[in-house]
This record gives C-alpha cells, structure tokens and sequence, in this order.
C-alpha cells in the first residue's frame, strides 16, 4: 500500500515568490492535516480537513496561506507571497477517523516539504 | 499553539541503556499518541494509549498515561543506535473533535555506540 505522497521535498525560492504544496493521502483515508515544523520544534497545526471540509483552519495565516482539498482526496497548500520566516518543512498527514466518539487512530505522514526561502 | 511537552528536550545514553521520556500535556483529552522521527524524515507512529487506559507495551517501548497528573511516559528498553531519533508525543483533546491531533516540542534522543 502507498503511503501518503508529497511534493516537491524541497523547494527554494526567493522572497515574495509563491509556492505550492501537493499531497496525496492513503486511499480512503478521510482526514487530512498539513502541519508546519520548524527546525528543532514539533509540528504546528496549520489546516485540518474532515472529507473535503475544512474543520480547523485556526492557526492557518489566511493572508497568504491557502489550501484545498478537491473531491475530498488531494490536497494544496499555497503560499503567496513567500516571507522569509516562511522557511519550514511542510508535514502532510492522513488518518481514518471513524467516528468523532471513537476518536482518531494514528496519523501517517508523507517525507515533508522543505521550504526555503531567501 | 503546542499542547505537550516533552521532558527532556534532549536525552544521550549508551546503547543498551534504557531512555525515558516524559509528557506533559493542558486540556483533557481523548488520547495521547507517541511518535518518532528521524532526522530529515516524516513521523512515524510508535504508540496509541487512550484515556482510560493507563499503561500499554509493544515490544521494547511501554508507555504509562497518569490523566490526573496530565502526563505521560515513553519508556525505550535496551536502547540501540537505531532509536536514535527525535520524539513526539501527540494529542487528541477532549474539548474538540477527536481528529484534531496536537503535538509537543519532542525530546532528541542519542544512543552512544
């Protein structure tokens, strides 16, 4: 079985360039999460989707950070224009979240996207 | 925002020792998950305990959920160079819906040969 799939691994682009994101999740997988970890640092929630709803966007900079999940499956995060504290990996997940009762089982978690930007 | 965090931020022991790394975590919470990842690499899942559980093992690692206390344990028996990693315990917090997973700032974790 595939795992969750991300692209590019690394990016570098100059400052108030965009960039874009892609993640494709476990087959049949129904949640989604792009997490953002920087150096040294545990990963920070950034966007949640449930199917191809986005149930917490919260700590998402909505100013210049976008994502979407079209038809529930792949997903995009896009950020434009790029600052230079921007630099981080790009952590996609994917998990099968049953019910909301019985909680979520564990998350699988693509190689990362890192970004750097200069 | 980060719910857990990790104690120690970074741990070095000879290999066969056993590591110990401690959670602390805010809110309550549905379960507590512990994951590891190598360096340059994504996450990779070590563990699930649920709140209403209090210990559970899977081969070298046990792990212990005090929910009163609002912390956790990972326990690595007869380390090996091969653990060295950083670890993460995770979060899934009662107040919200169960698939909102929350993760600590991690201990790094080195096995001397």
């Amino acid at each position: 079985e595939a795992g969750v799939v991300q692209s590019p691994r690394y990016k570098i682009i100059e400052k108030k360039q965009p960039v874009a994101f892609w993640c494709n999740p476990i087959s049949g997988h129904n949640t989604l999460y792009w997490y953002r970890q920087n150096l040294g640092q545990g990963p920070e929630l950034l966007i949640r989707y449930e199917n191809e709803e986005a149930v917490d966007d919260s700590q998402l900079p909505k100013d210049r950070f976008s994502a979407e999940r079209l038809k529930g499956v792949d997903s995009t995060l896009k950020i434009q224009p790029a600052e230079l504290g921007d630099s981080a990996v790009y952590l996609c997940a994917s998990s099968f979240t049953p019910t909301v009762s019985l909680g979520s089982g564990e998350l699988f978690f693509g190689e990362g996207s890192r970004l750097t930007v200069l | 925002s980060q719910q857990g965090e990790e104690d120690p931020q970074a741990l070095s022991i000879q290999e066969g020792e056993n590591a110990t790394m401690n959670c602390s975590y805010k809110t309550s919470i549905n379960n507590l998950q512990w994951y590891r990842q190598n360096s340059g690499r994504g996450l990779v899942h070590l563990i699930l305990i649920r709140s209403n559980e209090r210990e559970k093992h899977s081969g070298r690692l046990r792990v212990t959920l005090d929910t009163s206390k609002k912390s956790s344990s990972l326990l690595i028996t007869a380390s090996r160079a091969a653990d060295t990693a950083s670890y993460f315990c995770a979060t899934a917090p009662g107040y919200s819906s169960a698939s909102k997973i929350i993760f600590g700032s991690g201990t790094r974790l080195s096995i001397r040969p």
